[in-house]
């Protein structure tokens, strides 16, 4: 079965902090996709980044970094010196080829609360 | 930069009556997701297009959800009759195929009173 696990429900920093969100994913694949997404206040879901399973390496992308590590089954992601623009709620997601499905299982979610 | 569309993005119906989202995918993109998203959890698949042929159905509540996706391009998800449990967001998104990165449109909240 396919699942993934945010079991950080709600994490509160002050701006200019580091904040890692922890993502852990179930499948039997050996091919799947990991995503995440972030959900503002306004409600729409806004990519933010696609790792397939056979590239492990981290990504970097501005204050954003992801760490992909296939023996933990883990993809973490960091924001480094946080904002209050990054306050939203994080979904981690994997997509596996189920049935030609290809679609996205959803992590519960971490709110991410940055104080100025 | 192309976006995907939806309407209206705010309904409110009453319980027993019928109600239709719309949604405009990205131009060119061949799949089409409806999912579900209840407060305080993530979306949920309900249906998958690919092109206009159903490629996932199997947690849609067939008994009173219908999709179509006629020509391969929008789509229109219907609700009869709604219930007090239908009250979510609904979000559309499209892919350029299966497997690749999803986006998401604004989506649309309904309460169901």
């Amino acid at each position: 079965a396919q699942k993934v696990t945010q079991a950080q429900t709600e994490i509160s920093v002050v701006e200019k902090e580091d904040v890692t969100l922890d993502c852990v994913y179930e499948t039997r694949d050996t091919t799947y996709y990991l995503f995440w997404y972030k959900q503002p206040p306004s409600g729409e879901l806004v990519f933010l980044i696609r790792r397939n399973s056979f590239d492990e390496q981290n990504e970097i992308s501005g204050r954003y970094s992801w760490n992909f590590q296939k023996s933990t089954s883990s993809f973490n992601f960091t924001i480094t010196a946080s904002q209050v623009v990054d306050s939203a709620v994080y979904f981690c997601a994997l997509s596996a080829p189920m049935d030609s499905s290809y679609k996205l299982i959803f992590g519960s979610g971490t709110r991410l609360l940055v104080r100025p | 930069e192309a976006e995907v569309a939806q309407s209206p993005r705010y309904k409110i119906t009453e319980k027993s009556q019928a109600v239709a989202f719309w949604c405009d995918p990205i131009s060119g993109h061949a799949t089409l997701y409806w999912y579900r998203q209840i407060l305080g959890q993530g979306p949920e698949l309900l249906v998958q297009f690919q092109d206009e042929s159903v490629v996932d159905d199997s947690q849609l509540p067939k008994d009173r959800f219908s999709a179509e996706r006629l020509k391969g391009v929008d789509s229109t998800l219907k609700i009869q009759p709604a219930e007090l449990g239908d009250s979510a967001m609904y979000l559309c998104a499209s892919s350029p195929n299966r497997g690749r990165e999803q986006y998401f449109g604004p989506g649309t909240r309904l309460t169901v009173t």
